[in-house]
């Protein structure tokens, strides 16, 4: 039972313009969600989190809103760079990130220049 | 500072023989977490470990996988007997504190049984 959803394997946007991540969670327990973004042959690195007591959390570029009644998160980017091509996962965690995180499947965002 | 090293980068073994992967935490990290990629699908939480103790192993497979932390040298996630279906990317991270914000992960093992 798949308890972090990542609908879109792939998403393509065009330089300039924003990008969309979107992720699903089942576990009403998830008080605690991170966005990471991996590069081929690296691990992921963090990008940015939040906490079910927030519904939105802006850094730079990149902002994360959280609709805990939908039980829906999402990652936006802008505005979008070529660099920003990578596959960007969303995790979430109980008890304000203290157990263990659970991943979603991750979505492949292209950036074309 | 160097980062998370894990070792071998890339690993070949043939069914039933044993596998080792090893990885180094950052300095100053006494947390090591392992975490299991198979093909398209996200990173599995394994094993949690703090020097020398086992904090969370509900990740792990009840057979032929075992984790350590050991007080000197780095942690070693051992898999005996591998077969086809642990071929998988398998990447650690390393914390100072038990955060998932200040979770460093490594480059990851990519274990290919054949």
């Amino acid at each position: 039972d798949q308890q972090v959803k990542q609908n879109s394997p792939s998403l393509s946007v065009q330089e300039g313009r924003i990008s969309i991540l979107n992720c699903d969670y089942t576990n009403s327990m998830f008080d605690y969600f991170l966005w990471y973004k991996k590069y081929p042959a690296e691990g992921p690195t963090f990008l940015i989190s939040i906490s079910s007591i927030k519904d939105k959390n802006e850094d730079g570029r990149f902002t994360v809103f959280l609709n805990k009644s939908a039980k829906h998160l999402s990652l936006h980017i802008v505005p979008s760079q070529p660099g920003d091509s990578a596959v960007y996962f969303c995790a979430a965690s109980a008890q304000g990130g203290s157990e263990k995180l659970v991943f979603g499947k991750g979505t492949k965002l292209t950036v074309n220049p | 500072n160097a980062g998370v090293m894990q070792n071998p980068r890339h690993l070949v073994r043939r069914r039933g023989q044993e596998a080792r992967l090893r990885c180094s935490p950052m300095k100053g990290h006494s947390h090591v977490y392992w975490y299991r990629q198979l093909p398209e699908e996200g990173l599995k939480f394994m094993v949690y470990l703090q020097k020398e103790n086992i904090i969370d192993e509900s990740g792990m497979p009840k057979e032929r996988f075992s984790a350590e932390f050991p007080k000197e040298g780095p942690s070693i996630l051992r898999i005996q007997q591998v077969v086809r279906g642990d071929s998988a990317a398998y990447f650690c991270a390393s914390s100072p504190v038990p955060n998932p914000e200040t979770q460093y992960f490594g480059p990851g093992t990519r274990l290919l049984v054949l």
